[in-house]
């Protein structure tokens, strides 16, 4: 059972676009979401966060929007770049500290 | 500050072979979990150790084993190797009280 769900599985943008990947999940228990970026060959690296009791977080051009009713939560990355192309993973984690992540979207971006 | 850090990176077992991986927390951070990612899927949760302690564990059988020592690295163990355990394995560190987990860079290992 994929307690994460993640879509879409892959993304083609030009330079300069602005890609959302979108996160939707189930169990009431996750208080934390975290979004990682993965490159070939290499471990995910963490992006951005977000707790349940804010709806918005930026970072540089990295936003995650949450809406905790709908138990749905995204990223979108801003002025896209070709060094962003890579797979991007949502993760959602309880209170024991497990995590559950999404199945994963690549991106490219093109010049 | 040192990062997370895996070895070997890559190993090629064959089936009913025994396997041990090995992982180094980042500084201070007492807590390791392991990770499963199987190619084109997200990293599946093996378990956790929080003063040498298992302290959760995923939807893996007996046969997927850990040890946390006193410094916080950690050893994963597989035994009787099966086709389907080829994959990532990736460790990853936090502090105590959970958040941020860095990720290593894994160990690729594949069965034959």
């Amino acid at each position: 059972q994929q307690q994460v769900k993640q879509s879409p599985q892959s993304l083609i943008v030009q330079k300069g676009g602005i890609p959302i990947i979108n996160c939707a999940y189930e169990n009431t228990a996750f208080d934390y979401f975290p979004w990682y970026q993965q490159f070939p060959g290499k471990g995910p690296a963490l992006l951005i966060a977000i707790r349940p009791d804010v709806s918005e977080k930026k970072e540089g051009r990295f936003t995650i929007s949450f809406n905790k009713s709908a138990k749905q939560f995204s990223l979108h990355i801003m002025d896209s770049q070709p060094g962003d192309s890579a797979t991007y993973f949502c993760a959602a984690v309880n209170t024991g500290n497990q995590f559950y992540f999404g199945t994963g979207t690549s991106l490219t971006v093109i010049p | 500050e040192t990062g997370v850090t895996q070895s070997p990176t890559h190993l090629i077992k064959t089936r009913g072979q025994q396997v041990t991986l090995r992982c180094s927390s980042q500084s201070g951070h007492n807590t390791v979990s392991w990770y499963q990612q199987a190619l084109g899927q997200g990293p599946q949760f093996i378990f956790q150790y929080y003063r040498e302690e298992e302290n959760g564990r995923g939807n893996f059988p007996p046969r997927f084993s850990g040890l946390q020592f006193p410094n916080y690295s950690s050893e994963l163990n597989v035994n009787a190797l099966e086709l389907d355990d080829s994959a990532l394995y990736l460790c990853a560190s936090s502090p105590s009280g959970g958040q941020p987990q860095h990720f290593g860079d894994g160990t690729r290992l594949s069965i034959l």
